[in-house]
Order: C-alpha cells, then sequence, then structure tokens
C-alpha cells in the first residue's frame, strides 16, 4: 500500500527555518517523482515545490530562493528546508506524488506549520 | 502565468447533476486533473487526464475538457460527495503546477 507520511511541522517565528520530511513506503520511490502542496488555513490548495526521480527541481515564485527541496532515495525520504519563513508561509504542507504532466495520485495527511512570534 | 478560474460553489439536491467547471486559456489542448477534498482530509484523485478515473472513483463522476473549459461532473449526487473541488494542470511554460481556486459542493 502507497503510503506518504509528513512531519517536521510546528510553530518557529517569522525569519526562521523549518525541514519537513516525507517518508515513502509501499512503491519504488526512486523512480517517482514528488510535490510539496501547501493549504493556508481556510485557503486553497497552492503548489510549492517538485523533484523528479533525476532530481530536477521546480519552485513556486512565492518560496524560490528560500525554501529548498531534496530527497533521499536510500531512505525513501523526500525533505523541504524552509528558510526565511513568513507569516503567509503558515498552512498545511503536503507531500504528493506526482509526475509532471500526470496527476498527484497518492498525498501524505500534511504537516502543519504555524509562522508567528 | 496560467491561471485556472473556478466558480466559488456549486449547490445540487440529492440524485440530481452536478457540473463544476474549470476555466483557462484554451485548457482543452492540456491535461486537467481534478481532486476531491473533504473537510479535515487531503485530496483524493477522483479524475485524471480530462476524463479517466482512478480505481475505486464511482461511475458517477466524469470528466470532459474542450476550448477554454474543463467540466467535472457528478451524477446522481449522494451526501458524501460533499467538499472542496479542485481542478489542476501542469503549465509547461513555467513547468509550475496551478490549481484552480477550488469549488464547494454543497448537497442540500
Amino acid at each position: 500500500e502507497v503510503e506518504l507520511v509528513e512531519s517536521g511541522g510546528g510553530l518557529v517565528q517569522p525569519g526562521g527555518s523549518l525541514r519537513l520530511s516525507c517518508a515513502a513506503s509501499g512503491f519504488t520511490f526512486s523512480t517517482y517523482s514528488i510535490n510539496w502542496v501547501r493549504q493556508a488555513p481556510g485557503k486553497g490548495l497552492e503548489w510549492v515545490s517538485y523533484i523528479s526521480s533525476g532530481s530536477t527541481i521546480f519552485y513556486a515564485d512565492s518560496v524560490k530562493g528560500r525554501f529548498s527541496i531534496s530527497r533521499d532515495n536510500a531512505k525513501n525520504s523526500l525533505y523541504l528546508q524552509m528558510d526565511s519563513l513568513r507569516a503567509d508561509d503558515t498552512a498545511i504542507y503536503y507531500c504528493a506524488r506526482g509526475e509532471g504532466l500526470a496527476p498527484s495520485d497518492y498525498w501524505g495527511q500534511g504537516t502543519l506549520v504555524i509562522v508567528s512570534s | 502565468s496560467y491561471v485556472l478560474t473556478q466558480p466559488p460553489s456549486v449547490s445540487v439536491a440529492p440524485g440530481q447533476t452536478a457540473r463544476i467547471t474549470c476555466g483557462g486559456n484554451n485548457i482543452g489542448r492540456i491535461s486537467v486533473h481534478w481532486y476531491l477534498q473533504k473537510a479535515g482530509q487531503a485530496p483524493v484523485l477522483v479524475i485524471s487526464f480530462d476524463s479517466d478515473r482512478p480505481s475505486g472513483i464511482p461511475e458517477r463522476f466524469s470528466g470532459s475538457n474542450s476550448g477554454n473549459t474543463a467540466t467535472l461532473t457528478i451524477s446522481r449526487v449522494e451526501a458524501g460527495d460533499e467538499g472542496d473541488y479542485f481542478c489542476q494542470v501542469w503549465d509547461t511554460g513555467s513547468d509550475h503546477v496551478i490549481f484552480g481556486g477550488g469549488t464547494k459542493l454543497t448537497v442540500l
């Protein structure tokens, strides 16, 4: 069974940093692309970043230069390093399996990030 | 960048047909995916590549895409279909995933 489990969320002050993790199981992680998608309280879905199986990387304009996506295929894990956090980064962050033009067919349950003083 | 436009809300009586639109410039030329997010849950894929139904999604869910509008159609709507529906595309111009703003489906 495909499973994605996010962790690492929490409360952080503006300007601070946080590292999110996404643990994958039930599929050959190294052969799939993964997205980070976030959802601010009461708002819609916002794509954050993408990393392909070959480590091609893309970022949303809103996080480019502040967030960094990476993967460790040996550990079946995906990461999102978030620096210079702002209040508008407050959201539930989901990892979702998806390949470019293809849909995100499996999603984790999300981890909540709150940026506040 | 590419913009997807959805109506904020759609209401329908049980047993009737709900249609949720997703507008975008020449959207008919690209693949559209649809997700349902129920309250407090992660999104679930309900339609992929305009009209394909993933395993486990009822046949009542269907999709179409032409011109400047993609449409998700839910036939014989049930109370359990309530939630927020999001359309999504991959914008090859920017290499970005784009989501529509979401449509809240209410079953009256």
